[in-house]
């Protein structure tokens, strides 16, 4: 069974780099069809996309962040991680991590089917 | 970008009732359209995608309907395990992929 687990800092000053990681067990981050996604709550809003990450080392970026944010992957130690530069206070969430099963057996289209139990980062001097 | 709109923000039902939870994309999403369920403190969990596919062991009294910009999700008979936040999400036109903003469900 297929689990993500998120780590890093729970507190970052403004204008720093909020720096994340998604370690991925059960499961390959270097299969085919699937996308490993981050993914953001705010205190009592919403859900925000972030980006994601494919294996071939392709990665896609929601527009309001792409300025300032990267996603990566380390397929040597099945992880993947978020940096979000310059950040301030509206960058206070929750951060998950998410896979899409989007081909093969068992796919459910760009939908994020496995999550992480997210991680809660505050911006704050 | 493509705005999802859910209504009610808030559904009071009793256990046992039914709930009609709704989402209105700004422009048509096809049936490329998914419903998460989040418990408080916990991540989401995929419910619904292809507007009406139930994802793996996913009760049958959760059901999805709708096409293009207006969807539903339907709880036929609230267990006291289903009072949460639904939020949609769209997945036809990116990037990005969008939420609404979801819709509470609580006890009456």
């Amino acid at each position: 069974q297929v689990q993500l687990q998120e780590s890093g800092p729970g507190l970052v000053k403004p204008s720093q780099t909020l720096s994340l990681t998604c370690t991925v067990s059960g499961g390959s981050i270097s299969s085919g069809g699937f996308y490993w996604n981050w993914i953001r709550q705010p205190a009592g809003k919403g859900l925000e996309w972030i980006g994601r990450f494919y294996t071939s080392g392709s990665t896609n970026y929601n527009p309001s962040l792409k300025s300032r944010v990267t996603i990566s992957g380390d397929t040597s130690k099945n992880q993947f991680s978020l940096q979000l530069n310059s950040v301030t206070a509206a960058d206070t969430a929750v951060y998950y991590c998410a896979r899409v099963h989007y081909y093969g057996s068992g796919s459910s289209g760009d939908t994020f089917d496995i999550w992480g139990q997210g991680t809660m980062v505050t911006v704050s001097s | 970008e493509i705005v999802m709109t859910q209504s009610p923000v808030t559904l009071s039902v009793s256990p046992g009732e039914r709930a009609t939870l709704s989402c209105r994309a700004s422009q048509s999403v096809s049936n490329n359209l998914a419903w998460y369920q989040q418990k408080p403190g916990q991540a989401p969990r995929l419910l619904i995608y292809g507007a009406s596919t139930r994802a793996t062991g996913i009760p049958a009294r959760f059901s999805g309907s709708g096409s293009g910009t207006e969807f539903t999700l339907t709880i036929s008979s609230l267990l006291s395990e289903d009072f949460a936040v639904y939020y949609c999400q769209q997945y036809n036109i990116w990037p990005p992929w969008t939420f609404g903003q979801g819709t509470k469900v609580e006890i009456k």
